[in-house]
């Protein structure tokens, strides 16, 4: 079974600081593999999507790559703000599975 | 305006009974789930559903029951066999099980026994 790893579980950073979330995993056969945004109480939001076929996707002040040969994947985030203090999840989807295996996430702060 | 609406918000359930999380999509998709969301862990898959009137068990089926009548309907049954129910429900839909889909959330259910 596919296992996920974030590091690390919890970061708190001064607004203005590009920072790097982790996340390492074990099948590399994946279809594709997903960055999430919680917040506290609230439901997941879909920040960006890798194909198996892709390296990276952009999306504004994100950037999140995708190296199956190692199992990592990266979330960059540039010129963080107060408003990015959220929980951070990366899942994927193995080939031969229906759902995203998740990780347990990165709690993120970003104090003013 | 499209998505996933969950309903209710907060749920609480005495010793012993049974209750109903729903869980509604207007974006046409096929596949349909439901996630429990523990402190500290990950997301862990309890049922999902690729087509109308199927679905199947994930990791954490025991306790629960599900079915899919219409294309945009996937209720969640918290049965009384459900012997640690209290945690955060969410309902996640796609185009298509499996493939190059991204999944999308509602916003969430959560459960407490009294």
């Amino acid at each position: 079974k596919q296992e996920v790893t974030q590091i690390p579980a919890a970061l708190s950073v001064p607004e203005g600081e590009n920072l790097v979330l982790n996340c390492s995993f074990t099948d590399s056969a994946i279809y594709n593999l997903q960055w999430f945004r919680q917040d506290p109480g609230k439901g997941l939001t879909s920040l960006l999507l890798i194909q198996s076929s892709q390296r990276e996707q952009t999306s504004g002040r994100l950037n999140a790559s995708l190296d199956k040969s190692s199992g990592r994947s990266t979330l960059y985030i540039a010129a963080s703000q107060p408003g990015d203090s959220a929980t951070y999840l990366c899942a994927m989807l193995s080939n031969s599975g229906y759902a995203l295996n998740f990780g347990k996430g990165t709690s993120l702060l970003v104090t003013p | 305006d499209g998505g996933i609406t969950q309903s209710p918000k907060y749920l609480f359930r005495k010793e012993g009974q049974n209750v109903t999380l729903s869980c509604e999509q207007n974006l046409n998709h096929d596949a349909m789930y439901w996630y429990r969301q523990d402190p500290g862990q990950g997301l862990r898959l309890i049922y999902y559903s690729q087509i109308v009137n199927d679905f199947q068990k994930g990791d954490i089926a025991e306790g629960y029951s599900v079915s899919r009548e219409k294309k945009e309907s996937f209720p969640l049954t918290v049965t009384s066999a459900q012997k640690n129910p209290t945690a955060f429900y969410l309902c996640a839909s796609t185009w298509a099980a499996g493939g190059y889909n991204e999944q999308f959330f509602g916003p969430g259910t959560r459960l407490t026994v009294l």
